[in-house]
C-alpha cells in the first residue's frame, strides 16, 4: 500500500477537457509537490505547496493542498497535447529532504 | 550547466553480474537520491545522501549499495544483479535550503535477464 495514492491511473481526454487529479493520504505533510515526466526524461518539478488550504495557479494547471495538508488536487483547465505526461505528487513529511511519491496519473492528451 | 547526468543510459546485464550506475551534478546540492521507478509504482527511494560523507537507506535498499564519493557524485551498484532489479533508476539532487526541490537526471533504463 503507498502512502500517497494518486487517482486516476490513467486518464485519455480530447482537448480543451477539464481534467482533476488527486493525491490522497491518511497522513500529514510539511509540503506537497507536483511534478510532470515526459517519456524518457526524469519528473520535473511543476509546484510546491505548503500551508494547509493553499491554491496555487501556474497558467492553466490550478494546485490545491487540502486544509488539513493530507492531501492534494491538480485541475487542468482546457486541455491541450503538450500536458501528455505522467503526473507525480510527492510529500515531505518532515524538515528533511525526504519525499514520498505517488503512483503517478498517466494522462493522454488528444488533439 | 549540466545538471545532473547519469550513466549508462542503457544496461543489460545477467543474473549474477554487477555493475555501477554512475550520477554526477554540478548545481553544488548537498542532498543525492537514487530511486527506482516501475510502472505503476511511482518513484522509490532506494538510498540518499544527506551530505558529503553521510548515506542512508530508503524504502527499498535490499541488493544495492552506494557511495557518496565526493560533492558531485554518487554512485549506485549492484553486486549481484537479479531480475526483480529491472527498472528505470533516477538520480536525484537537492540544496537542503530549497523547500524540498528535487531535479533529477534522465535515467538508467535496466534490465536483468
Amino acid at each position: 500500500t503507498q502512502l500517497l495514492e494518486q487517482s486516476p491511473q490513467f486518464l485519455s481526454i480530447q482537448e480543451g477537457e477539464n481534467l482533476t487529479v488527486y493525491c490522497n493520504s491518511s497522513s500529514v505533510f510539511s509540503s506537497l509537490q507536483w511534478y510532470r515526466q515526459e517519456p524518457g526524461e526524469g519528473p520535473v518539478l511543476l509546484v510546491t505547496v505548503v500551508t494547509g488550504g493553499e491554491v496555487k495557479k501556474l497558467k492553466r494547471l490550478t494546485f490545491q493542498f487540502g486544509d488539513a495538508r493530507k492531501d492534494s488536487s491538480l485541475h487542468i483547465t482546457a486541455a491541450q497535447p503538450g500536458d501528455t505526461g505522467l503526473y507525480l505528487c510527492a510529500g515531505a513529511r518532515n524538515a528533511g529532504n525526504m519525499l514520498t511519491f505517488g503512483g503517478g496519473t498517466r494522462l493522454m492528451v488528444k488533439p | 550547466n549540466a545538471g545532473v547526468t547519469q550513466t549508462p543510459k542503457f544496461q543489460v546485464l545477467k543474473t549474477g553480474q554487477s555493475m555501477t550506475l554512475q550520477c554526477a551534478q554540478d548545481m553544488n546540492h548537498n542532498s543525492m537520491y537514487w530511486y527506482r521507478q516501475d510502472p505503476g509504482m511511482g518513484l522509490r527511494l532506494i538510498y540518499y545522501s544527506a551530505s558529503e560523507g553521510t548515506t542512508d537507506k530508503g524504502e527499498v535498499p535490499n541488493g544495492y549499495n552506494v557511495s557518496r564519493l565526493n560533492k558531485r557524485e554518487f554512485s549506485l551498484r549492484l553486486e549481484s544483479a537479479a531480475p526483480s532489479q529491472t527498472s528505470v533508476y533516477f538520480c536525484a539532487s537537492s540544496a537542503r535550503t530549497q523547500g524540498y526541490e528535487q531535479f533529477f537526471g534522465p535515467g538508467t533504463r535496466l534490465t536483468v535477464l
